[in-house]
């Protein structure tokens, strides 16, 4: 595996469902984000995690619950969401460095609808 | 705070034609900026970036973007479109505490 990879690709979840989005990088990298993309609306940062402790919450509702267990993996946790959470939901890391520039590199994302 | 205004949420070019899409920034300090290039059912790719030096970048497939300062802008053009093009394109610039703020994208159709 290369780059950033996230399981499942595809997920339709009831809305009294628990369920979890993995994210694994094979970059080496140090940073990892959460980002939610809806339709018509701009990219949303919702978390980010820099050497597995989370340094950015952008006031994201508490039924998502993002985890970090080492600077490779990032899981995102779902539990008892709203159709208007529906999205595609994209992993990205970076190397938190100026030389690196920060740029970010993305996974191809869940695809995640709440019925 | 640093942010990025795309104009046009669609642009549409004939096969051949130059490409041109718009980014304007906003910025405090001397901004890093990228453009990323999204195919449906897919996450973001970098197509390329400015960080400081050469304000004329060139990026994958044939793209290019301009830093100009005095006009605050970071145009993304090619060209000659082609086919394969077709995609939305997203401008970013990176704020304190390598937060990545995106523009709300231009998707680029390209007609035969």
């Amino acid at each position: 595996e290369t780059g950033v990879t996230q399981t499942p690709r595809h997920l339709v979840m009831g809305m009294t469902n628990k369920k979890s989005l993995k994210c694994e990088q094979h970059l080496g990298h140090n940073a990892m984000y959460w980002y939610k993309q809806s339709a018509k609306k701009p990219l949303e940062l919702m978390f980010v995690y820099n050497f597995k402790e989370q340094t950015e919450n952008n006031s994201v509702p508490s039924r998502f619950s993002p985890e970090c267990p080492n600077s490779s993996h990032l899981f995102l946790h779902l539990h008892t969401l709203q159709p208007e959470d529906s999205a595609l939901y994209l992993c990205a890391s970076s190397q938190d460095r100026a030389e690196s520039s920060y740029e970010q590199y993305f996974g191809p994302g869940t695809r995640l609808t709440v019925t | 705070a640093q942010s990025v205004t795309q104009l046009g949420s669609h642009v549409s070019v004939s096969e051949g034609a130059l490409v041109l899409l718009r980014c304007n920034y906003s910025s405090s300090v001397p901004p890093y900026l990228f453009w990323y290039v999204q195919y449906p059912n897919q996450g973001l790719q970098l197509l390329l970036k400015y960080t400081t030096g050469a304000t004329l970048v060139k990026g994958i497939n044939g793209f290019e973007a301009e830093f100009k300062k005095s006009e605050t802008s970071f145009h993304l053009t090619k060209p000659s479109a082609h086919m394969s093009d077709a995609a939305e394109y997203f401008c970013a610039v990176i704020t304190g505490f390598q937060k990545l703020v995106f523009g709300t994208g231009t998707r680029l159709l390209v007609s035969p």
